[in-house]
């Protein structure tokens, strides 16, 4: 079984609100990403997540606030974001930071207003 | 850093055809090579990858290639359906770093006719 999860689907908001994005995995996998997607374009590294510690930001603004509570979650905590930031954003996972193949979720549809 | 180009970045055939698609890369210390198959409304999806020690795997209808010398690879799928119709991305990385960063190509819009 490959699957990761994300939750919501798609999620509206506004400029001033804070909201969380969800993501699980129950691969036993101890690297975790997050990336964002515009359309037409490839997925963006945002974050990499090494046994639940933070490897990677990739300069992301800290309007973006990732979270690993445990090996098999990860969030993403958005407050104050800008229209340009609405997005495709995708959570991966990945059996160990050593190894590549990285299994995506199907994504969380963003659109802020 | 590492930059990947991939070609075409549309491609049309009819059912029953080939098609191919290419990447070349910047790096020559990259050595793990993956394609991602993305439908409309999903998640990018692994479907075959290669590391620098192999020049070509199969799998059923999808093949991948990969000449080093020339730091290219490419993805070739058989037989196409329908259902292959989606959008193709390809990405290069180095195996032995500490988190295992891609690098994805601008990707391929595959459109397959019935």
């Amino acid at each position: 079984d490959t699957e990761v999860t994300q939750t919501p689907k798609h999620l509206v908001m506004g400029m001033t609100n804070k909201k969380s994005l969800k993501c699980e995995q129950h691969m036993g996998h101890r690297a975790m990403y997050w990336y964002k997607q515009k359309a037409k374009k490839p997925p963006e590294l945002m974050f990499v997540y090494s046994y639940e510690k933070l490897s990677i930001n990739e300069s992301v603004p800290s309007r973006f606030s990732p979270e690993c509570p445990n090996s098999s979650l990860l969030n993403l905590h958005l407050h104050a974001l800008q229209p340009e930031d609405s997005a495709l954003y995708l959570c991966a996972s990945s059996p160990s930071p050593g190894k590549h193949e990285q299994y995506f979720g199907p994504g969380t549809r963003l659109t802020v207003t | 850093g590492e930059n990947v180009e991939q070609h075409p970045s549309t491609l049309s055939v009819q059912e029953g055809d080939s098609a191919v698609i290419k990447c070349t890369y910047s790096d020559s210390a990259s050595n793990y090579f993956p394609w991602y198959k993305q439908e409309l409304g999903k998640g990018p999806q692994l479907i075959i990858d290669i590391r620098s020690n192999v020049g070509e795997k199969k799998d059923q209808r999808i093949a991948v290639t990969l000449n080093k010398t020339a730091k290219h690879f490419s993805l070739h799928i058989t037989e196409t359906q329908p259902e292959d119709s989606a959008v193709y991305f390809c990405a290069a990385s180095m195996v032995g770093t500490s988190y295992g960063k891609l690098t994805f190509g601008q990707g391929t819009i595959l459109t397959v006719h019935p």
